[in-house]
């Protein structure tokens, strides 16, 4: 069962603009990353934010964790038409170490 | 430094069937997940092995069967085909995920016909 839920399902923006997309769970965590995927290919791990954490910068990338509301957010700035992906929050929690995936967000970058 | 690699990259088989998938894992990398990814049910976890054990299962019949060798290569099987187990079969592997996450391979994409 998916445990986070993106939003938007998907956002269309022009290069150089930010984008921000969001991501709710449902049951208590001990980390929270975000993953980008290209075109049916694998994963790429992009960041990865602790329960105890609340903001993270890696780069162009900017992830908040609000654990008391369950959610949490990725921004992307100065987007780029190579950051054309879907987007994947998951959890991990718990005494089980698999990755829950939210459904993702379709971002397109318009050149 | 060589990814994670999976193989075959593409398969197509017949309903009833069985499939081997492998999973090579980044060197020095001891835990091994498999997920599934559909349009519809999207990313999925099945298992993960580490150390030849199986660590954690998801919530899939037991047609869905893997193993991971003492060099850390997994495989998974799936045995009597459906047609809905055409899917993106993903090879995730990890050194210390709590703090680094997985690295995913290409995936393998199943068709079943």
């Amino acid at each position: 069962s998916q445990q986070g839920e993106e939003d938007p399902q998907a956002l269309s923006i022009q290069e150089g603009e930010n984008a921000t997309m969001n991501c709710s769970y449902k049951t208590s965590i001990n980390n929270l990353q975000w993953y980008r995927q290209n075109s049916g290919r694998g994963l790429v791990h992009l960041i990865l934010i602790r329960s105890n954490e609340r903001e993270k910068h890696s780069g162009r990338l900017r992830v908040t964790l609000d654990t008391s509301k369950k959610s949490s957010s990725l921004l992307i700035t100065a987007s780029r038409a190579a950051d054309t992906a879907s987007y994947f929050c998951a959890t991990a929690g718990g005494s089980q170490g698999n990755l829950i995936f939210g459904k993702g967000t379709k971002l397109s970058v318009k050149p | 430094k060589a990814g994670v690699t999976q193989t075959p990259r593409y398969l197509i088989k017949t309903r009833g069937q069985q499939v081997t998938l492998s999973c090579s894992p980044i060197s020095g990398h001891r835990s091994v997940s498999w997920y599934q990814q559909t349009p519809g049910q999207g990313l999925q976890f099945l298992f993960e092995y580490f150390s030849e054990t199986q660590r954690n299962k998801g919530n899939f019949p037991g047609r869905f069967s893997g193993r991971q060798f003492s060099n850390s290569r997994s495989e998974m099987n799936v045995s009597t085909l459906e047609l809905g187990d055409s899917a993106l079969y993903l090879c995730a592997s990890s050194f210390l995920d709590r703090v680094n996450g997985y690295t995913f391979g290409s995936g393998t994409r199943l068709t079943v016909v």
